[in-house]
């Protein structure tokens, strides 16, 4: 069973903060995992892709790390602020094309 | 650039009643995948498309589910009779070719109520 799990469910920090939230997942057979951030009645939308051990991706304040042996992949924000909340996803790419979704970490960001 | 475009946003409708939502994914794009939402279950993928082929329909949940996709610019997944438990906002998304370095993108989402 490919299990993806995320944490903490949701997250409440004030602006300015900096934080971060995990993914895990199965290690073995691994092919890629991908980070979505998902505003409140708005689509999913990409933030990074991921696919080699020791992978690390940065987009302006938000940074990604993979580790496939041990199965988790964490996501940070550096000096949060309020257009950051929103609820972050990972997915895990079980085969060519099938994603397996976490739950989510929903982050609310207070002014 | 216009993203994935669905339609209808919302739905609501009776139960028994057949419902069709339509997808229409960004051009040149060859993969197309249709996700539910649920509270209970997240994002589940239900069938996902290449080149306007039916490659794995493993997460349909029942026969009355059906999609298609008789064109490169055009998806429909449709639910005939309708029930109460396929209540849930139902994604579709598309993806220049495919693999693990392709991001998919989504649409904004169908939300159906099924009463």
């Amino acid at each position: 069973i490919l299990n993806v799990e995320q944490s903490p469910q949701s997250l409440h920090v004030q602006e300015g903060d900096s934080t971060n939230f995990t993914c895990s997942f199965p290690s073995s057979n691994f092919y890629a995992l991908h980070w979505y951030r998902w505003e409140t009645a708005k689509s999913p939308k990409a933030l990074f892709v991921m696919t080699l051990n020791g992978d690390e991706k940065k987009k302006g304040r938000i940074s990604a790390t993979l580790n496939t042996k041990e199965g988790y992949s964490y996501l940070y924000i550096k000096g949060s602020q309020p257009e950051d909340s929103a609820t972050y996803l990972c997915a895990r790419l079980y085969n060519f094309n099938k994603f397996y979704f976490g739950s989510g970490t929903k982050l609310n960001v207070k002014p | 650039d216009a993203g994935v475009i669905q339609s209808p946003r919302h739905e609501v409708t009776e139960m028994g009643q057949e419902v069709t939502l339509r997808c229409k994914p960004i051009s040149g794009h060859d993969y197309l995948f249709w996700y539910r939402q649920t509270m209970m279950r997240g994002l589940e993928l239900l069938i996902y498309f290449n080149n306007n082929v039916p490659i794995d329909d493993s997460g349909m949940p029942e026969d009355r589910f059906s999609a298609k996709m008789p064109n490169a610019s055009f998806s429909t997944l449709k639910i005939q009779p309708s029930e109460p438990r396929d209540s849930a906002v139902y994604f579709c998304a598309s993806s220049l070719l495919g693999g693990s370095n392709q991001p998919q993108h989504f649409g904004d989402g169908t939300r159906l109520s099924i009463l």
